[in-house]
């Protein structure tokens, strides 16, 4: 089965920017424009931050947004506050899988 | 505003079976594809299952098909998974959530449950 790779954790301080990377294959990421992003605080309920690479649901902050190049979708947070301190997952249509998530990465605020 | 609530969960011994439901409110839901996902101790996501609108449709991951079956009655706001078969390995948070619609894809989850807790063991 084809992964969605992340690194296991990015950190920054409050008010800097940070980029999450999500790297996959010339059958997912690279052809599909299929990939979203999620923040997920321990025990709460995961919450959509991007979906169709750079699109962002109604109330979410202008301060997250998403790009893709090639086989790498990225997660850019500016602005970092602590509330952001949390676990961020992305996903993608696979040729193996019609829902496939990333490890998850924790981004840690300073 | 838009609820979704699982229960079901709990601690059962390898090889037996549970059924998660999640109940829906606040939205149509007989307008919304749902799907399971899970999270496993100290691992990430891992999508289980969706289900159409009206149960036409329905796909599963490979790790589960055939022990773990989505089915839903919109006539209840319920969406329901039963695992049959469970392992160790499927001890893991389970996640309702509801399939965004806006796009062509049926992978976005624009709003998910707390979770329930289900723990394999003898």
């Amino acid at each position: 089965q084809s992964a969605l790779t992340q690194p296991a954790s990015v950190s920054g301080s409050l008010g800097q920017s940070i980029t999450i990377s999500c790297t996959g294959t010339s059958s997912d990421i690279d052809y599909y424009n299929y990939v979203s992003w999620y923040q997920h605080h321990p025990g709460k309920a995961p919450k959509l931050m991007i979906y169709d690479v750079s699109d962002r649901p109604s109330g979410v902050s202008t301060r997250f947004s998403g790009s893709k190049s090639g086989n790498t979708a990225s997660l850019t947070i500016s602005g970092l506050q602590a509330e952001d301190e949390a676990e961020y997952y992305c996903n993608s249509y696979t040729s193996s899988s019609p829902v496939l998530f990333g490890g998850g990465t924790k981004l840690t605020v300073l | 505003q838009v609820q979704l609530v699982e229960s079901g969960g709990g601690l059962v011994k390898p090889g037996g079976s549970l059924r998660l439901s999640c109940a829906a409110s606040g939205f149509t839901f007989s307008d919304y594809y749902m799907s399971w996902i899970r999270q496993t101790p100290g691992k990430g996501l891992e999508w289980l299952s969706y289900i159409s609108s009206g149960s036409s449709y329905t796909n599963s991951a490979d790790s589960v098909k055939g022990r773990f079956t989505i089915s839903r009655d919109n006539s209840k706001n319920s969406l329901y998974l039963q695992m049959n078969s469970l392992r160790a390995e499927d001890t893991a948070v389970y996640y309702c959530a509801r399939v965004m619609v806006g796009s062509a894809y049926s992978g976005f989850f624009d709003y998910w449950g707390q979770g329930t807790l289900v723990t394999v063991s003898s």
